[in-house]
């Protein structure tokens, strides 16, 4: 059972490049998000998509875009990426936002630095 | 609006002692309450999950929380600690608001376990 894969498990950046984080799950869930963690912060919700084809933004989402690919597959994408951006990124996936609340399930995490 | 509050950023015991981790929440909703747990360089794993049945709620690896509504509060425990139960554990809360379960993180336990 693969459950929730994200891609890559580690990378470095200069501050300015680009790049697109990749999140995939095999459940066949509808709901999908992207967390960041910061020492002592939790976790703090920057994109959702309680759906295929929706997407909405969460609490920190300056600086980030998504794209729901399709069902299985949900991306993060930083476009000039800063030091303050340096964090470890998880995406989750959970059965829906609407009607039952359902727990989430979540991948072992990007971890992100940017120099 | 929800919210939640983790009373306690870092707990120790000893190994065969009792753990309690203490969680508050707000919300204007019958919220869904539940606690994850992550050990180091992992994801999220759900360990119990509190939606309104019972209020007395077991989880795996020997936890348990009790819901109480009066207290707005979700601690979770267990009787005796392990060794392997040193990680940081989350308390999330998640009600209707806005119309989609989308939820709320506290800012961590790390629960430190002496031999």
């Amino acid at each position: 059972n693969a459950g929730v894969t994200q891609t890559p498990k580690f990378q470095v950046l200069k501050t300015g490049q680009s790049m697109t984080l990749q999140c995939a799950q095999d459940m066949n869930h509808n709901s999908m998000y992207w967390y960041r963690q910061d020492p002592g912060m939790g976790l703090r919700l920057i994109y959702y998509s309680a759906s295929e084809g929706t997407t909405d933004k969460g609490e920190v989402p300056n600086g980030y875009n998504v794209s729901r690919l399709n069902k299985r597959e949900f991306s993060l994408r930083l476009e000039s990426a800063a030091p303050s951006q340096t964090s470890v990124y998880f995406c989750a996936s959970s059965l829906g936002v609407t009607g039952v609340n359902q727990p989430q399930h979540f991948g072992d995490g990007t971890r992100l630095s940017i120099l | 609006a929800q919210s939640v509050t983790q009373l306690d950023s870092h707990v120790s015991v000893s190994e065969g002692t009792p753990v309690l981790l203490r969680c508050n929440y707000s919300s204007s909703y019958s919220p869904s309450l539940f606690w994850y747990v992550q050990h180091p360089n992992k994801g999220l794993q759900l360990l119990l999950k509190y939606t309104s049945a019972a209020t007395l709620v077991k989880g795996i690896n020997g936890f348990e929380a009790e819901f109480k509504k009066s207290e707005t509060s979700f601690h979770l425990t267990k009787p005796s600690a392990h060794m392997s139960d040193a990680a940081e554990y989350f308390c999330v809360v998640s009600d209707r608001s806005g119309g989609s379960y989308i939820p709320t993180f506290g800012r961590g336990t790390s629960l430190i376990v002496h031999p």
